[in-house]
């Protein structure tokens, strides 16, 4: 299995509060991905970052700021957490040999009560 | 329209059945086709790519018909250990390798 980690893997926050999840990864992959996951939508993309300090939006990026200051790891962080924000957030990565294969991690689950 | 189309399900059969399922996409210029198959509560993991020529993989067959724009998973001789959600996926080249995907389809193999 693809050395990714996320943390935490389950949270419960208030409305309004700022709330950051952190990716690592152990491969030294260039490519890390941010995705919510709900009912009916499927996965889709927050941002992504393409290198150190390297980021760009995806289709869901607003209320999303995301930063990566080393490689091995992704923050994602929503300013003030909305209801609408209450998801499964993957992380994911790519690169290596099978550059278009994205590896996931184990998932965190977010709710904003 | 949704970019990436799939019957969510779900299938039920019985072990030892043949199952297949389709995927269209919208976008003519999409380059990569991948199934990732996702259980209950856990994260996506990759089941296998698809290549024009198709693909095979011990019970799973993949097909890709770019004219139909149309994907196809087919998996023989079903196991319990196959109930899960078959996801359909779709990237462009350049842009990030930015995946599309499916809702997913929901496959439970039954006694």
């Amino acid at each position: 299995d693809a050395g990714i980690t996320q943390s935490p893997r389950h949270k419960v926050t208030e409305t309004g509060t700022p709330v950051t999840l952190r990716c690592h990864q152990t491969e030294n992959h260039r490519y890390m991905y941010w995705y919510r996951q709900d009912p009916g939508h499927g996965l889709r993309l927050i941002h992504y970052s393409y290198g150190v300090k390297d980021t760009d939006k995806g289709e869901v990026s607003d209320g999303y700021s995301v930063s990566r200051s080393k490689t091995e790891d992704f923050l994602l962080t929503l300013e003030s957490a909305t209801s609408s924000q209450t998801s499964v957030y993957f992380c994911a990565i790519t690169g290596g040999d099978k550059f278009y294969e994205q590896y996931f991690g184990p998932g965190t689950r977010l709710t904003v009560t | 329209r949704k970019e990436v189309e799939q019957d969510p399900g779900p299938f039920n059969v019985p072990e030892g059945a043949t199952v297949a399922f389709n995927c269209t996409y919208s976008n003519s210029a999409s380059q990569s086709f991948f199934w990732y198959r996702q259980d209950c509560r856990k994260e996506p993991k990759l089941l296998m790519s698809v290549y024009s020529s198709g693909n095979e993989d011990g019970r799973f067959t993949a097909q890709l018909n770019r004219a139909s724009q149309y994907i196809s998973l087919l998996i023989r001789d079903s196991k319990l250990s196959d109930s899960a959600t078959y996801l359909c996926v779709v990237t462009l080249t350049g842009g990030g390798n930015k995946l599309t995907f499916g809702t997913g389809t929901q496959l439970k193999v039954e006694l």
